[in-house]
């Protein structure tokens, strides 16, 4: 059974500090992905990024950058320079893609990210 | 843009009542979705229906059904409403398969329901 871990519930900060958020998944298939998505307060869920397992390419957009390795089942997302408006609750889910009905979405628990001015 | 959208962003209903909450996607995807979100719990699974009239039951099945008639829209019901059921409830569309130009998917903007 697929599963997610994000061992930090809470994390806090001071602006413009760099914040890494840990994610750790297990699977027993060769083929899925791995996402982060986002829900500031409103609610709504934001999609952040998509990686594929056989793509271990570590990806920078802005401020923002994720660090994959299969060896320790990791897919880390980390913050540089935070500001306010990144305070939110960030979640990272796996999907096992092996076909048929086996795309359904497993989400860990969250992580609720506060950045003080 | 895909589109989930829910009915209700917020709904109060009382214990025992039948509770139906809707969910439309207008970009023709086969995969559709419900979880709950719960503090501390994250966004576990309901059910989920992967063409019309399919579905397969997720993580936390008990106490729900579900409805797809349609390909575009995706309900869930609540038979008989209790207290332990007030939540977040999130709908969720994909298309299948994952490829580069598909990047997953989208999410509804929640229907927050209270039970009293």
């Amino acid at each position: 059974a697929q599963k997610v871990t994000q061992a930090q519930t809470e994390i806090s900060v001071v602006e413009k500090e760099d914040v890494t958020l840990d994610c750790v998944y297990e699977t027993r298939d060769t083929t899925y992905y791995l996402f982060w998505y986002k829900q500031p307060p409103s609610g709504e869920l934001v999609f952040l990024i998509r990686r594929n397992s056989f793509d271990e390419q570590n990806e920078i957009s802005g401020r923002y950058s994720w660090n994959f390795q299969k060896s320790t089942s990791s897919f880390n997302f980390t913050i540089t320079a935070s500001q306010v408006v990144d305070s939110a609750v960030y979640f990272c889910a796996l999907s096992e893609g092996s076909g048929g009905s086996n795309y359904k979405l497993t989400f860990g628990k969250g992580t609720l990210l506060t950045v003080n001015p | 843009d895909v589109k989930v959208t829910q009915s209700s962003r917020y709904l109060v209903k009382r214990t025992g009542e039948k509770v139906f909450l809707e969910c439309v996607q207008d970009m023709d995807h086969e995969n559709m979705f419900w979880y709950r979100q719960d503090p501390g719990l994250g966004l576990r699974l309901i059910y989920f229906s992967y063409d019309v009239k399919m579905k397969e039951k997720g993580d936390i099945p008990e106490g729900y059904s579900v409805s797809r008639e349609k390909k575009e829209r995706f309900s869930l019901i609540l038979e008989s409403a209790s207290t332990n059921q007030t939540s977040m409830y999130l709908c969720a569309s994909t298309l299948l398969p994952l490829t580069a130009a598909n990047y997953g998917y989208t999410f509804g903007s929640g229907t927050r329901l209270t039970v009293v």
